[in-house]
């Protein structure tokens, strides 16, 4: 079975200053990581994913994440953020176990200040 | 064009009634899903569909019975909906190859008194 754990429930930061959202995953079989943001009253879109290759992956928005393997960790950063930028972030992984299975983790509320 | 659309988007029901929602994608998926988010915003996955074959079934009650009449179309039925239900849920598909990403619908926000 695979898990997903969000290290943080909430992160404030001042606007263009840089952040960090953390995640660490397990699992029994080889996975796809990803993450996903929702902004307030709307569905979930893809910022970025990591299939194989390059452990670090850049998205939209200028997001970026390190795949580590031995950390069994994806966390997700931002050099600058903006105040456009608040919104929850989902960490996912995806594996197929018998019909592929998204899971997600419980979410981080990033808000960024003025 | 939306690619996956839900409806209603909002439905505000008594304890006890039946309600639908259905989904519909343009995207030529193959698979998609239901999930329910809750008041902290945790997601879970309930359904999945194949081609109209159920292929993932969580442990969710039986009052809840998602119906595919073709691989377009997910429509989510709750039976003798409870207080515990209230959420939103949320269709999304899946083209099953690659890079087997979710594209998600807004949401349809149940709200049972």
């Amino acid at each position: 079975a695979q898990s997903v754990t969000q290290l943080d429930s909430q992160v404030p930061v001042f606007e263009e200053a840089p952040v960090e959202l953390r995640c660490n995953y397990s699992s029994s079989v080889s996975v796809y990581l990803f993450w996903y943001v929702q902004y307030p009253n709307q569905g979930l879109q893809l910022l970025l994913k990591y299939l194989s290759g390059s452990t670090l992956v850049k998205g939209i928005n200028g997001f970026e994440a390190e795949f580590n393997k031995s950390q069994t960790s994806f966390h997700l950063r931002k050099p600058s953020v903006h105040i456009s930028d608040t919104a929850e972030y989902f960490c996912a992984v995806g594996a197929d176990t018998g019909g592929f299975k998204t899971i997600f983790g419980a979410g981080t509320r990033l808000f960024v200040k003025a | 064009d939306t690619a996956v659309s839900q409806t209603p988007k909002y439905l505000v029901t008594q304890m006890g009634n039946d309600k639908s929602i259905k989904c519909e994608q343009n995207l030529g998926h193959d698979t998609m899903y239901w999930y329910k988010q809750d008041s902290k915003k945790f997601l879970k996955i309930m359904f999945s569909y194949n081609n109209k074959e159920l292929i993932i079934n969580e442990t969710v009650p039986n009052r809840f019975s998602p119906k595919s009449p073709d691989k377009a179309h997910l429509n989510l039925h709750i039976n003798s909906l409870e207080l515990g239900d209230s959420a939103v849920y949320f269709c999304a598909s899946q083209r099953m190859s690659g890079a087997n990403v979710l594209t998600f619908g807004a949401g349809s926000r149940l709200t049972v008194l």
